[in-house]
């Protein structure tokens, strides 16, 4: 079954830390792939997407993540956290031949930024 | 100028009630979508609506009825409140049902009491 995996439901940073948050999808062909922020009490807030082309794509706020087919992941990457950065995280898939627009979620991961 | 809106925000009600929330984007997207996040943060689509067709539906009781009365708005109704349907439910849109990125609206906190 299609599915997507967030590797750690929370991860803590120090500031100006590497941030690294993992995704994982089941599909035996490449999908279209996202990510978007949630701050509390607010909505989802896309923050970069790949569709086709090349595979590192960089987003708002100095997000990028890397699709790597072989390794069916899209992970996201930040050089360094801000304490803005604090929120939930969310990696979401629409998979090929899926129904129209249907975007699957990640469980999400919970990004804490220490000072 | 807000791109995707609802309304209301914070809905607190009794079991057995009948409540609906609305949703407007302006943004010209053909396509809306509702999504339920529970309280885990998990979140699934219930429906999905293209020009005004429901194209979209998945596993959600039949007490939940989109309707959608033009292209930028698509309302939820439910009918007899259950406490499970305790969430924060999220209206999202986008162009076209292809690879496009989904807009969200900023969600409303439905409290069944």
């Amino acid at each position: 079954a299609q599915s997507v995996t967030q590797l750690g439901s929370h991860v803590s940073v120090s500031e100006g830390a590497l941030v690294l948050l993992r995704c994982n999808y089941s599909s035996s062909v490449p999908p279209y792939l996202f990510w978007y922020v949630q701050y509390p009490n607010q909505g989802l807030q896309l923050l970069l997407k790949y569709t086709t082309g090349a595979t590192l794509v960089k987003g708002i706020n100095g997000f990028e993540a890397e699709f790597k087919k072989s390794e069916t992941s899209f992970h996201l990457t930040k050089p360094s956290a801000h304490m803005s950065d604090a929120a939930e995280y969310f990696c979401a898939v629409r998979f090929y031949g899926g129904s129209q627009g249907n975007l699957i979620f990640g469980k999400g991961t919970k990004l804490s930024v220490k000072p | 100028d807000t791109a995707v809106s609802q309304t209301p925000k914070y809905l607190v009600t009794q079991m057995g009630n009948d409540k609906s929330i609305k949703c407007e984007q302006n943004l010209g997207h053909d396509t809306m979508y509702w999504y339920k996040q529970d309280s885990k943060k998990f979140l699934k689509i219930m429906f999905s609506y293209n020009n005004k067709e429901l194209i979209i539906n998945e596993t959600v009781p039949n007490r939940f009825s989109p309707k959608s009365p033009d292209k930028a708005h698509l309302n939820l109704h439910i009918n007899s409140l259950e406490l499970g349907d305790s969430a924060v439910y999220f209206c999202a849109s986008s162009h076209g049902t292809g690879g496009y990125e989904q807009y969200f609206g900023p969600g409303t906190r439905l409290t069944v009491t």
